[in-house]
Formats: structure tokens, sequence, C-alpha cells
């Protein structure tokens, strides 16, 4: 099974300033099969990334990722009010399909 | 697109339940769907996928023998059935469109198991 271990585990930053989340695999991800999602409180998952780096039509472009093999990134930009809530990564390549444990990114 | 879960609820340990997730605004055996749920406030955690056809299902060791997953095309709906549920169970259980990446979630249904 991937573990996928994501940090820090609370980011503090201020809106206007760059977030940068990371998910590390314990081993390599197969075709870079890495989503991110963002989730707010009480309510489901919203999918970001895919493909470690392609972006879901009418996200952002604030938000983006890249990396490969077993170290992955997603930055966002610009923090917006909005964007103040948790990130979770997850692999899909391997079975089984695991997620990352989240980043909560929170108001400095 | 909209999912929608039910059948959640209390259930004591070693009971059975069973979730339901219609799918509406889509050709639903054109796409996998899976279940993932969430404990109180913890990460995701996947809990099992079934192809398009039906014909295909994979489930993590967690649960594996435990929940079953199977899905009726001509409703539109997928079911996961759960028995022996224990305590680490208890979650708030989404389903989702896709085998992968999961582009549509529902809201979501509280199991709790106590």
């Amino acid at each position: 099974e991937i573990v996928l271990t994501q940090s820090p585990g609370t980011l503090s930053l201020s809106p206007g300033e760059r977030a940068t989340l990371s998910c590390r695999a314990s081993q390599t991800v197969s075709s870079n099969y890495l989503a991110w999602y963002q989730q707010r409180p009480g309510q489901a998952p919203r999918l970001l990334i895919y493909s470690a780096s392609s972006r879901v039509p009418d996200i952002p472009d604030r938000f983006s990722g890249s990396g490969s093999g077993t170290d992955f990134t997603l930055t966002i930009s610009r923090l917006e009010p909005e964007d103040f809530v948790v990130y979770h990564c997850q692999q899909y390549g391997n079975s089984p399909r695991t997620f990352g444990q989240g980043t909560k990114v929170e108001i400095k | 697109v909209q999912l929608l879960e039910s059948g959640g609820g209390l259930v004591q340990p070693g009971g059975s339940l069973r979730l339901s997730c219609a799918a509406s605004g889509l050709t639903f055996n054109e796409f996998a769907m899976t279940w993932v749920r969430q404990a109180p406030g913890k990460g995701l955690e996947w809990v099992s996928t079934i192809s398009g056809s039906g014909g295909s299902t994979e489930y993590p060791g967690s649960v594996k023998g435990r929940f079953t997953v199977f899905r009726d095309n001509s409703k539109s709906t997928m079911y996961l059935q759960m028995n022996s549920l224990r305590g680490g169970d208890t979650a708030v259980y989404y389903c989702a469109r896709g085998g992968g990446a999961l582009d549509v979630w529902g809201q979501g249904t509280t199991v709790t198991v106590s």
C-alpha cells in the first residue's frame, strides 16, 4: 500500500501569500496518477487537480499542481479568503487507492 | 450531475446497513463509481470502487469480506452493503463518480456504529 504523507499538517499564511503544499508517496505513483482535493467544513471534497498537474475546468488558475514519482506539490499562487480550508492528496495509480491525511491552510 | 446518498444511521456493532447512491444528470453505466469515507476529524479513506458494468469491484483490506458494492444501472443507483460493522466504520460515507480521480461527489450520509 502506498502511504501518502502531506506536509505541513497546518499552514498559516495571510491572504495574498503563496501556499505550497507537499504530498510525498512511500513508493512511486504509477503514471503520476495523483489528485488534489479541496474540502470546506461540512462539505464534500472537490477535485482540483488530477494526473498531478491537470487542473479541472472551472478551477481558478491560481491553483496548480506539479511533481512526479514520489514528490508532488499543490501551489496556490495568491491566497483568497475562501482558500483557507483543508486539502487532500490521493493516488489512484496503485491499488489500494490511498489518501494523504490532509493539510489545513489557516489564516495567520 | 448530482449524487445523493441515503441509508445512513445508527447501528450496533456487528450489525448491517445498506447505503444507496442515486445518480442523475449522467449516463450512469458509462462511469465507474466509488465510495469514500471520512471518520470524525480524520482524513479520507477509499472504501470501494465498481466498474460501469458492475462486473469488477475493488476494496481495501479494511473492509474486504465485510462490505459489498453493487449497482443497478436501470435505476442509476449504486449500493454499499455493510456487514459486521465495527466502531472503526463510523464515518461520513460519500459516493463519487470515477474510479481514479473523483470529479463529482455526493453530500454524504453518516454511519454511526455504537
